[in-house]
Parts: C-alpha cells; sequence; structure tokens
C-alpha cells in the first residue's frame, strides 16, 4: 500500500538552531502539503504545493521557514532558527491534483521539540 | 478554528457502549472528512462526505452530514479499545484549493 513517507520521526534541538524535515509523496500525487500541528489542537496548514509550485503559503512563518519541492516530487520543510514555540508535531499530506475535494493523505509526522 | 468546532473534547467511554462526536461548521461545507489519529503517529483517513444527508459506514463507524452541510457527526456503536484514539473532522470549503480546516480533535479512550 502506498504510503506518505517522512523524516526524522524525532527530532530535539536546540532554539536558534536550523533543522529540516524532509517528505515524499504518495508516487502520482501532484499536491503536496505540509502541517503543524501543536499538542492538543487539530492541524494547521502551513504551505501547499501543486508540482513545484507554491499554492498556499499565507500560513508559513517567512522570516524564519521555508519550504521547496524542487522537482515536483518530495519535499523539504526548514526552520532557521527554531523557537521554542515551533515545538510541534510537523505532517505532511499529499493528494491527487488539488481539487477541492480530493482526499489528503498524512505520513507518520516529525515530531519537533526545541529545548 | 473557529469555523470549526467539534464537541466533546474528550470521552471517556466502557467498551461496548456507543458513542457520538459532532463537527460543525459556521459556513456551507464543499466536503467534510473524518480522520484517526493515534498519539504521536499521523492521520489515518476515514470517510468523507460531500452530499447533504450523506451517510457512509466502515465497519462499526458511521459518518452524517446533515442537509444545510454545516454538521457532520461520527457514530461509534459497541466501542472496542482499538476504537482509541483521537478523532479530527476536516473541512473543505468552496474557493479555497485543496487544503483542509481541522476541528481542535476529540480524545476517545475506551475502557475494558
Amino acid at each position: 500500500e502506498a504510503e506518505v513517507a517522512q523524516s526524522p520521526r524525532y527530532k530535539i534541538t536546540e532554539k536558534s538552531q536550523a533543522v529540516a524535515f524532509w517528505c515524499d509523496p504518495i508516487s502520482g500525487h501532484a499536491t503536496l502539503y505540509w502541517y503543524r500541528q501543536i499538542l492538543g489542537q487539530g492541524p494547521e496548514l502551513l504551505v501547499q504545493f501543486q508540482d513545484e509550485s507554491v499554492v498556499d503559503d499565507s500560513q508559513l512563518p517567512k522570516d524564519r521557514f521555508s519550504a521547496e519541492r524542487l522537482k515536483g516530487v518530495d519535499s523539504t520543510l526548514k526552520i532557521q532558527p527554531a523557537e521554542l514555540g515551533d515545538s510541534a508535531m510537523y505532517l505532511c499530506a499529499s493528494s491527487w491534483p488539488g481539487q477541492t475535494g480530493e482526499t489528503q493523505y498524512f505520513g507518520p509526522g516529525t515530531r519537533l521539540l526545541v529545548l | 478554528s473557529q469555523e470549526l468546532e467539534q464537541s466533546p473534547q474528550s470521552l471517556i467511554v466502557q467498551e461496548g457502549k456507543n458513542l457520538t462526536i459532532n463537527c460543525t461548521s459556521s459556513k456551507t461545507l464543499y466536503g467534510l472528512y473524518w480522520y484517526k489519529q493515534k498519539y504521536g503517529e499521523g492521520l489515518i483517513f476515514l470517510m468523507m462526505l460531500q452530499k447533504g444527508g450523506e451517510e457512509k459506514s466502515h465497519e462499526k463507524i458511521t459518518a452524517k452530514l446533515d442537509e444545510k452541510k454545516q454538521q457532520s457527526s461520527l457514530h461509534i456503536t459497541a466501542s472496542q479499545p482499538s476504537h482509541a484514539g483521537i478523532y479530527l473532522c476536516g473541512a473543505a470549503y468552496y474557493n479555497q484549493g485543496g487544503k483542509l480546516i481541522f476541528g481542535q480533535g476529540t480524545e476517545l479512550s475506551v475502557k475494558p
């Protein structure tokens, strides 16, 4: 069964350090999403890609966060510098072309702890 | 998100009992997704509802969307310990691309 892959699963870092997360979507899924989930809350969209293009990054803190999907397949989310408030679960999801109504399939997530 | 309210926040039931989780939107939905999440893991897709009045079932879980497409409920019949976890509703709205707005989740515990 095809799955969304994410790595690492867990990351502990100190504030002001740089961190990077990787996501490999289900093969053939053109749309890729990065969500952030704070403990006890639902996920919130950070950035949405359609192939290699950013479709929505309105909630991405662009002073410290960046995301890329250079070849339209896998994607990297970076935080530099990390802050204490960035501690959360970072979830990647993918779907067929992002027409409203396409089911999003999620990866296992990367749990980030900033000390 | 205030656009989407989920209730209750947490639920503890005895094994074998039925339960219902509700999800209410402040505006008309294009579609409503239900996911389950084990603590510290990713979201597992359960069901998607799109038509007013639609009802879908999978094993002992039934989800419904009201006629006005602003409320959905998830009902579990004869709960089992394997049903424990966090249930999240995710809303797709018109003209918002593919992104989902999630409720805050319902944490379900099933006592043997």
